[in-house]
This record gives C-alpha cells, sequence and structure tokens, in this order.
C-alpha cells in the first residue's frame, strides 16, 4: 500500500509556464505536509510546509485538502533553476521524533 | 545558513564489513534522523534520534544498524556487517524543536558502495 503517491512524470514545461502537481496521501490522520525538491544525486531541500489554509511563497503556493487527502504545488512564471524532482512529503503522526514519509517525486523539466 | 554536514560523501566497502558514516546536524537542533535512498527510489525513513535515544525506527532498521551520539556534535550511523543491497545514499537529517510542522533539513549525504 502507497502512502504517499505522486505522478511521477517527467514534466516537460516551456520556461514561463505554469504548472502544477499533486499528491494524495493515505493516512487520514496525517499531521504535517511538506514540499521538498531534490536535483540529481543531491539531498531533499525544503521548499515550502503546507498549512491547511494554502500558503504562497513568491512563485510558489501550496494546497491541502483534507477531505480529499490532497496536496497540490503550483509554480508560476517558472524557471530553467525550477527544474528538478519535487518530492511530496508527509509526517503523519506530526511528532518532531518522526519520520518523515516521501513520495517517489514528480521529474519536473523546463524547457528554454 | 546553517547546514547539516556529513562525511564521508562516498564510502566504498566490501561486503561484510563494518561501515560508520558520520553526520553534524545543525547546532541548535534536537531531533536527529537518518534516512536512506537506493538509486531510482524513493527516500526511506530509518530510525529518528532524541534526548540520547532512538525514538522511532523503521523495518529496515533492523539489528546490523545502529546509532549514537558519541559527543556534544556528531551523529553516526553504524552498519555492522554490510550487504550489498545497503548500497545507497544515506542522508542525516536534523530539526528544532520538535513541534508540529516543524521541517526537517538535510545534509548532502554520503553515497554507500558495497562490493
Amino acid at each position: 500500500r502507497k502512502e504517499v503517491e505522486q505522478d511521477p512524470g517527467p514534466f516537460n514545461v516551456p520556461e514561463g509556464a505554469t504548472v502544477a502537481f499533486n499528491c494524495t496521501y493515505s493516512n487520514s490522520a496525517s499531521q504535517s505536509f511538506f514540499w521538498y525538491r531534490q536535483d540529481c544525486r543531491k539531498e531533499p531541500k525544503l521548499l515550502m510546509s503546507v498549512y491547511s489554509s494554502g500558503n504562497e511563497d513568491g512563485r510558489f503556493t501550496a494546497q491541502l485538502n483534507r477531505a480529499s487527502q490532497y496536496i497540490s504545488l503550483l509554480i508560476r512564471d517558472s524557471k530553467l533553476s525550477d527544474s528538478a524532482t519535487y518530492l511530496c512529503v508527509v509526517n503523519i503522526a506530526g511528532g518532531g521524533a518522526d519520520g518523515l514519509t516521501f513520495g517517489k517525486g514528480t521529474h519536473l523539466i523546463i524547457q528554454p | 545558513e546553517p547546514e547539516v554536514t556529513q562525511t564521508p560523501s562516498h564510502q566504498v566497502t566490501q561486503m561484510g564489513q563494518e561501515v560508520i558514516l558520520r553526520c553534524v546536524p545543525i547546532s541548535n537542533h534536537l531531533y536527529f534522523y537518518w534516512y536512506r535512498q537506493i538509486l531510482g527510489q524513493k527516500v526511506e525513513f530509518l530510525v529518528s534520534f532524541y534526548n540520547n535515544e532512538i525514538s522511532e525506527k523503521s523495518e529496515i532498521f533492523d539489528d546490523q544498524f545502529s546509532v549514537e551520539r558519541p559527543d556534544g556534535s556528531n551523529f553516526t550511523l553504524k552498519i555492522r556487517s554490510t550487504k550489498l543491497e545497503d548500497s545507497a545514499m544515506y542522508f542525516c537529517a536534523s530539526s528544532g524543536t520538535g513541534g508540529s510542522n516543524q521541517p526537517q533539513h538535510f545534509g548532502d549525504g554520503t553515497r554507500l558502495s558495497i562490493l
């Protein structure tokens, strides 16, 4: 049973376009949600936390729908440097001592 | 910006040998973690550590694995008798107060290759 599911892509998107990724999680008791990005053979880097009311950080907007167990990430005005794998990440129990559950990631390629 | 540091960046070891992977978490963080990522697969949680003891571990973290905080700065992962399937990228992470929604910050990893 997959706990965090993402469309693996790749998404090939022209520079300047808007792109959206979705993610679903299976455990309805999940507490905390994040988007990380991972460049090839590098560490996951926090992109943004996802709050219940939705949140925005510059060109990035994250939404959470607890009823549908669904998280989304929207990237506006995409840049070449946005090319990476985007990881949907859930902290099921929500505590500091709890491990994160990662999706396999969605691969994004921004084309000039 | 403070960061998590890991050494070595690449470790090559013969099957059956012991390896120790080292991490220096962000200095004021209280929670420490190890994850692994087999090539082409997702990042998987191994273990979390708080107040000098293991808080949570996954089914991957069996008796061949152990963690230790030998001093005030280092956090280590030991694999006692390595297997071929232990070949992976190992990431250390740390987080601050441990309150809800606290993100974990990752080091740049140690690539472990078992021959």
